[in-house]
């Protein structure tokens, strides 16, 4: 069965600081997309990236990074210098590269402070 | 940049009332999707659709629901009888291959569904 934990229910930050947004996986699938979105109070989802099993690099794009560990099933997300506008919950996502559904996790509400 | 749209954005129903949610896919899109979030939980996968027919769909989607490419552009879901329960955030989502290829699924900004 496939499955996508992400722990921290809510994170509180103060604007600037640096936060990292735990997301761990199962999935019996050697190939796989993992995904993160962000869900801000108007309800939408953003898409921020998807990374394909078979890069394990690590990608940066702007303020955001993201850290792939495949030896621990994990894809975790860090924004560097938080701002108010990145209050919103943030989703992480698995798909099977041969399955039509995306498997999302229960989401990390992240509150920014001025 | 292209974009699914779906409307309305917000529908009220009394319950036991049908409800149909609409979406426009993205124009070269083939494979189509539903995802539904109960307030304050995850988005949950419902059903897949291609060819004019389901390829996959989840517990979740029974027989009170159906989906229907009624014309060239439109992909509906329709809720028969609906439930308080059925309260949620409808999200509709399109992709121009299927999972055999590297396409993402783009997710339109979703309507919400109220049940009176």
């Amino acid at each position: 069965a496939q499955k996508v934990t992400q722990a921290q229910t809510e994170i509180s930050v103060v604007e600037k600081e640096d936060v990292t947004l735990d997301c761990v996986y199962e999935t019996r699938d050697t190939t796989y997309y993992l995904f993160w979105y962000k869900q801000p109070p108007s309800g939408e989802l953003v898409f921020l990236i998807r990374r394909n099993s078979f890069d394990e690099q690590n990608e940066i794009s702007g303020r955001y990074s993201w850290n792939f560990q495949k030896s621990t099933s994990s894809f975790n997300f860090t924004i560097t210098a938080s701002q108010v506008v990145d209050s919103a919950v943030y989703f992480c996502a698995l798909r099977s590269t041969g399955g039509f559904k995306t498997i999302f996790g229960a989401g990390t509400r992240l509150f920014v402070k001025a | 940049e292209p974009e699914v749209t779906q409307t309305p954005s917000h529908q009220v129903t009394q319950m036991g009332q049908e409800v149909i949610l609409r979406c426009v896919p993205i124009s070269n899109h083939l494979y189509f999707y539903w995802y539904r979030q109960i307030l304050g939980q995850k988005v949950e996968f419902l059903v897949s659709f291609y060819n004019n027919e389901i390829s996959e769909k989840s517990e979740i989607f029974d027989d009170q629901f159906s989906v229907e490419r009624p014309d060239g552009s439109n992909f509906t879901l329709k809720i028969r009888s609906t439930k308080l329960e059925d309260s949620a955030m409808y999200f509709c989502a399109s992709s121009e291959g299927g999972p055999e290829r590297d396409q993402p699924q783009h997710f339109g900004d979703g309507t919400r569904l109220s049940i009176l």
